[in-house]
């Protein structure tokens, strides 16, 4: 498979809890980008890796958000004491050049 | 502040019909441009791009789009539209400068082709 993965593909938890994604981007992107997507909006930048570095956080990413990416290759992306307006789609994305973005296809977060 | 505006929430086109979706941007610089696709419960799919060079775009699936700098527009078209392409459609911009190349987002429009 030559894709982005992303798994879960959903998860519904209760409010509160803690839920962990992850995305595996296409093996020879240095690049990786989460977004997240509410309904009916476009999808929004949370934050950006190259390599193992995280360059930049959007300010949509509050102190119970964390990512990770160790070695380069997958990602994480942990929410802590999930709350109702966490429910979204979590899109992963990878790429090699700066204009070869590869989505995945999304996490879908339900929060109850 | 850098933007995407795509002004409909949703296009209505019979098929066989030419379609067109409307994006419009505001970012500093000479942009990237793109357009992608999504279906129901899925990710992104790319369409096409514009980065430099000839002012339309060709992409998949039969779509095209013009870039306009002067009106700041890169709107998505197709000459004869399809039922399977209706769906949601996105149009993004990576600003030139700044920013370590995420994409930028419009809020979507929604292409209902009808038989």
């Amino acid at each position: 498979d030559t894709g982005v993965s992303q798994n879960p593909r959903h998860k519904i938890t209760k409010r509160g809890q803690n839920v962990t994604f992850r995305c595996d981007p296409i093996s020879e992107h240095n690049r990786l980008y989460w977004y997240r997507q509410t309904l009916g909006q476009g999808p929004e930048f949370l934050t950006y890796f190259q390599n193992e570095a995280q360059l930049e956080k959007s300010r949509l990413l509050s102190d119970r958000f964390s990512a990770e990416r160790p070695k380069g290759s997958f990602s994480t992306l942990e929410i802590q004491r999930t709350e109702q307006g966490d429910s979204a789609m979590y899109l992963c994305a990878s790429t090699l050049t700066v204009d070869g973005y590869t989505f995945g296809s999304g996490t879908r977060l339900t929060v109850v | 502040a850098q933007s995407v505006a795509q002004p409909e929430d949703q296009v209505n086109v019979a098929e066989g019909n030419p379609l067109t979706v409307k994006c419009t941007y505001s970012v500093s610089g000479n942009p990237y441009l793109f357009w992608y696709v999504q279906y129901p419960n899925r990710g992104l799919q790319f369409l096409l791009k514009y980065i430099t060079g000839d002012n339309l775009v060709k992409g998949s699936y039969g779509f095209e789009a013009e870039f306009n700098k002067s009106q700041t527009s890169f709107h998505l078209k197709k000459p004869s539209a399809l039922v399977s392409d209706s769906a949601l459609y996105f149009c993004a911009v990576r600003p030139f400068s700044g920013g370590y190349n995420k994409l930028i987002f419009g809020a979507g429009t929604r292409l209902a082709v009808h038989p």
